[in-house]
Formats: C-alpha cells, structure tokens, sequence
C-alpha cells in the first residue's frame, strides 16, 4: 500500500564521496519534490520536477542534483557530501500544481556523512 | 524573511486536555493552509487541511480556525491523546505549489 517509497531507509557515506537517494511513487502524480529535512528543523525544499520539467530552488546548492527517468521514479544525487549534507531526505508528490491536492511523503532517507 | 511563523516551539498536554497549536502567515497570495504530523523517524503525513473560504474545518478531535484578516490559522486537538505525541508543522502555499512550512511544534501528551 505504500505509495511514496524512499531507498534505502539509512544511508551512510563517507566526505565528498557520490551518494544517491531514490524515490519511487505509485500514484502516478505529475510532481515529485525533493526535501531536505535537518534535526528539529523543519522540511526544506531543494527541487522538484513537474513531469519532466526540471525546478531548483534559488538557494539549492549546487553539490545537489537531480534526476527523473520517468513517472515513477526520482533521484537525489549529492556529488560531494559534506559534513552539513547530513539530514533526512524526504520525496513527495502531488497530482499537480493547479488543482488544489495535497502532497504526499514517502517516509524518508536517513544520511549520515562521516 | 519566515513567511509562516509557529508557536509554540513545544507543547506539552495531559491526555484528554485540548492542545493548540498557532501560526501566522504574511503573504495573502496563499490559499491553501495544511497541517502535517510528523512521528520520529518518519515523513510528514497530511493531517487536515483548510482554503481562505472557510473559517473552521473539523475532522474528528481536529479542527483547524482560520483568520482571513488576521493572517492566523491554528490547529486545536481535542481529547489529546498519548499517540498524538508528534511534531506538527503548518504550511502554506498558493494551490499547493512550494509549500512554505513552520518551524515546528513538538507535541508531548501525557498519560
């Protein structure tokens, strides 16, 4: 039943080494969003894509990317990690951005950068 | 500049009491105010939602008031309950484009 999945759950790498965080969605929505989560904090945005439609946020940084082969699926790459990249990474989705529906979460990758 | 702006930072309620929770919004361009719950190790999940054109939304013990010209919405749990214990964010957003979230509330209900 779930809809938003996130993988893998726990993620642990090494500074500057490349990591990617996947996200899957069976909804079959037209949005999916990136989020980073740090502790006590709450959800920030970094990206998202509408379709194919590519969007980063003013103050993404650029050690982030992003990449959606198709409907369902959705990466985070973070290139070099630093010690600061360390957080939740939390995937969403929504059908849209016109009709007024909520956004979905998946529960959430856990990275930590040693 | 916070666009939405939370209180209290944490919360702490006897089960069965009525927790509240505030938030202040300055752009008037939103129009869609949802409430998140959000458990340890968890994503956010959608908790009840309100637009501009109602004052009140009720769905079971939560209720959300919304005050147009006050810029101000806020989230009332009835009959708290220990399992409600959770982090609670208000957002806001023009058609549920870029939510713009709060900072947070740390609900803690005790039994």
């Amino acid at each position: 039943d779930a809809m938003v999945i996130q993988n893998p759950r726990y993620q642990v790498t090494q500074f500057g080494k490349p990591v990617t965080l996947s996200c899957s969605q069976t909804l079959n929505h037209n949005v999916m969003y990136w989020y980073q989560q740090k502790s006590s904090q709450a959800p920030k945005l970094l990206f998202h894509y509408y379709d194919k439609d590519f969007n980063n946020e003013a103050d993404t940084p650029d050690n982030f990317q992003s990449r959606r082969p198709n409907t369902s699926f959705c990466f985070l790459d973070i290139r070099s990690p630093g010690l600061g990249d360390a957080a939740m990474y939390l995937c969403a989705t929504s059908r849209d951005m016109i009709t007024k529906e909520t956004q979905y979460f998946g529960p959430g990758t856990r990275l930590l950068v040693l | 500049q916070q666009q939405v702006k939370q209180s209290p930072q944490s919360l702490i309620v006897q089960k069965g009491g009525i927790s509240i929770i505030n938030c202040a919004y300055e752009n008037t361009a939103f129009d869609y105010f949802p409430w998140y719950q959000q458990f340890p190790g968890k994503g956010p999940a959608l908790l009840i939602a309100i637009r501009p054109d109602v004052s009140e939304k009720k769905e079971g013990r939560f209720t959300i008031s919304f005050n147009k010209s006050a810029k101000q919405f806020s989230l009332h749990i009835m009959d708290s309950q220990p399992g409600d214990s959770a982090t609670y964010f208000c957002a806001a957003s023009r058609s549920n484009y870029k939510l713009t979230f709060g900072k947070g509330t740390l609900l803690t209900v005790n039994p």
